[in-house]
């Protein structure tokens, strides 16, 4: 099983400001990793998929990079909106596997 | 637009059973595969189960191996989860999720919590 590992567990970020996810996988996925976001009491959205690709409809202060093991969800300029949990997810091996998410809080 | 709505979560007592169902709308639905995700109160996301969007092929998560059987109704657009031998460890919202063109989950349910409790 592909272990998916991110880092930090919570960011303290003020609005306006950058911020830098990591998600590390145990093993290569080489670029099937997708980033999903949960506010309290929704279901995940999905965010980006083949690591750098946004999906419809998803702002373009979001974006995904990296390959093989390492990568990296960075929002440019945090809105009100984008304090939530953040997962990335492995798609290349069976059993698909999710990190276990990062917390974006208002600073 | 897509919608995804499951049904039939609850209270249920350990080793006991539940069927899930999920009523999908918007796409074509044999043309795709879906998942159970889970999420325990205050956790973070499980991959449960998956089915290809024929239903022959499925996958499972080995928490789950031999308790849960995935399956699909492609005439009636609607996917399923039968639970059986339910433990504590298995209380959690239940989202189903539709697959893109690859194993990524690009719409997801509101989910339904299932509770096992005595």
């Amino acid at each position: 099983e592909i272990v998916m590992t991110q880092s930090p567990a919570t960011l303290s970020v003020s609005p306006g400001e950058r911020a830098t996810l990591s998600c590390r996988a145990s093993q290569s996925v080489s670029s099937n990793l997708a980033w999903y976001q949960q506010k309290p009491g929704q279901a995940p959205r999905l965010l980006i998929y083949g690591a750098s690709t946004r999906a419809t409809d998803i702002p373009a202060r979001f974006s995904g990079s990296g390959s093989g093991t390492e990568f990296t969800l960075t929002i440019s300029s945090l809105q009100s909106e984008d304090f939530a949990v953040y997962y990335c997810q492995q798609y290349n091996n069976w059993p698909l596997t999710f990190g276990g998410g990062t917390k974006v809080e208002i600073k | 637009e897509v919608q995804l709505l499951e049904s039939g979560g609850g209270l249920v007592q350990p080793g006991g059973s539940l069927r899930l169902s999920c009523a999908a709308s918007g796409f074509t639905f044999s043309s795709y595969a879906m998942s159970w995700v889970r999420q325990a109160p205050g956790k973070g996301l499980e991959w449960v189960s998956s089915i290809s969007g024929s239903g022959v092929a499925t996958h499972y998560a080995d928490s789950v191996k031999g308790r849960f059987t995935v399956s699909r109704d492609n005439s009636k657009n609607t996917l399923s989860l039968q639970m059986n031998s339910l433990r504590a460890e298995d209380t959690a919202v239940y989202y189903c999720a539709k697959h893109g063109p690859q194993w990524l989950f690009d719409y997801w349910g509101q989910g339904t919590l299932v509770t096992v409790s005595s």
